[in-house]
Formats: structure tokens, sequence, C-alpha cells
């Protein structure tokens, strides 16, 4: 079953709306998460490392104030797309790895949230 | 500098039949770990196999299998056995450094798409 659980799976909203992403580990405790950005028909890119208890670690180029990352239990990791735009449409997908396992252990993944904005 | 190439923006393979999707890859780490991943179309990413920069078998996983080849930095992936719902996009990824700790980051090729055909 999921490890990873990522919420809502669909988001329509209207330009200039704040859109919150949830990411839940779902039996483990993921001090990190990761947040990536896919376009249609192109690969992940990281926009950013999401800390438990801490700032999180954005990828250059990627606005801090835009898209807002809040890591406040070790098993959730919101993502906030502030002053959504059309622009911002993509599917955005969570992901956290089980800590302490072997250097060959995955990367769980949500099921991604695809985010249209109008 | 492109750390994970796939050169194949799309495959075709009939049902039943082997495929070879490739990924080169660029590091300095003398440590690394190389996964693919499949994203059907419903987008979640699906975790297929792993090969360990140290490891000195190829991986398998059923039928996956990885041809890791060192010293040409590729690791492409093999499925043997084509099934229908194969068809897929299939990603490499990178994680360089090595260790137990959860907070490393994946680096994605562009993926390839598959089409198993009856």
């Amino acid at each position: 079953g999921a490890v990873v659980s990522q919420h809502p799976s669909w988001v329509i909203c209207k330009s200039g709306t704040s859109v919150k992403i949830e990411c839940r580990s779902l039996d483990f405790q993921a001090t990190t998460m990761f947040w990536y950005r896919q376009f249609p028909k192109q690969s992940l890119m990281l926009m950013a490392t999401s800390n438990e208890g801490s700032k999180a670690t954005y990828e250059q180029g990627v606005e801090k104030d835009k898209f807002l990352i809040n890591h406040a239990s070790l098993t959730l990791s919101t993502l906030t797309v502030t002053s959504a735009h059309p622009e911002d449409s993509s599917f955005y997908i969570c992901s956290a790895r089980r800590p302490g396992t072997s250097s060959g252990q995955p990367q769980h993944f949500g099921d991604g949230t695809r985010l249209s904005i109008l | 500098a492109q750390k994970i190439t796939q050169t194949q923006p799309g495959m075709f393979v009939q049902e039943k039949e082997a495929v070879t999707l490739d990924c080169t890859y660029d590091t300095s780490d003398p440590s690394y770990g190389l996964f693919w991943y499949k994203q059907p179309s419903s987008g979640e990413m699906i975790f297929l196999i792993y090969q360990g920069s140290y490891d000195q078998q190829n991986a398998t996983e059923g039928r996956y299998s990885l041809n890791f080849q060192k010293a040409r930095k590729s690791a492409n992936l093999v499925i043997s056995a084509s099934q229908l719902g194969d068809s897929a996009m299939y990603f490499c990824a990178m994680r360089e450094g090595q260790g137990n700790t959860g907070f490393q980051k994946l680096v994605f090729g562009t993926g390839t798409r598959l089409l198993v055909s009856p």
C-alpha cells in the first residue's frame, strides 16, 4: 500500500487564490521530504527540500515567498502556492524516504496534485 | 551539464518482447545510486529498481533488470516479456553521495515514453 499520501489530488481555482497541498508519510517518520514540480510531458524538477522543524531548502530559481513549505511534524509537510497564477498550473508531487534505511531504499512518492489555475 | 540523460523520448515494443530503455549519467562522486521509476498516466511514481555504484552485480527485480556499465556511465533498464500494462513514462534518476541519511536528492532524466502494443 501507499506509504506517502498527498492531498488533494486535483485542484482547480481562480487566479490569486492560495492553495495548500499536504504530504504525509503514513507509516514512518520523515525528517525530510521533497517537493517536485512536473510540467506536461517533462521531467520532475526538485523545488525544495522540506526539513522538519527548520526552514526548507529551496533549489535555485524557486521563489521562497511563492512556494511556502511548512514541515511542522515528522509526518506532514505542506506546500502552499501563494497568490497562484495560471503559470503556476502544474503537477506537484512530494516524496519521502524512510530514515535509517540502506542507501538503496527508494524515495516513496505521493500520488501528486494536479493544480489548474484559471 | 545534464546529470542524467535519456535519449529516447519514445519507444515502441510488442507485447511479450523485451525492450531496453537507455540512461547515461554524469557524476564525479564515487558513491552514487541509480533508480528507475515508472509513471503511468495517472501520475504516481512507481519505484522499479535500484543500482548502487559499488554493487558488483547488475540489479534485477522480476521482469526488470539493470544493465549497469560503470565505465560507460550507463544504467539501461531492460524490461523482459513486455505487458500492455508496461505502457508508461519511465524515468531514470540519480542520487549522489552515500549514507543512510534521509535527505538525499534525486535528479531525474527527461524520461522515455514506452508504448506496448498487442
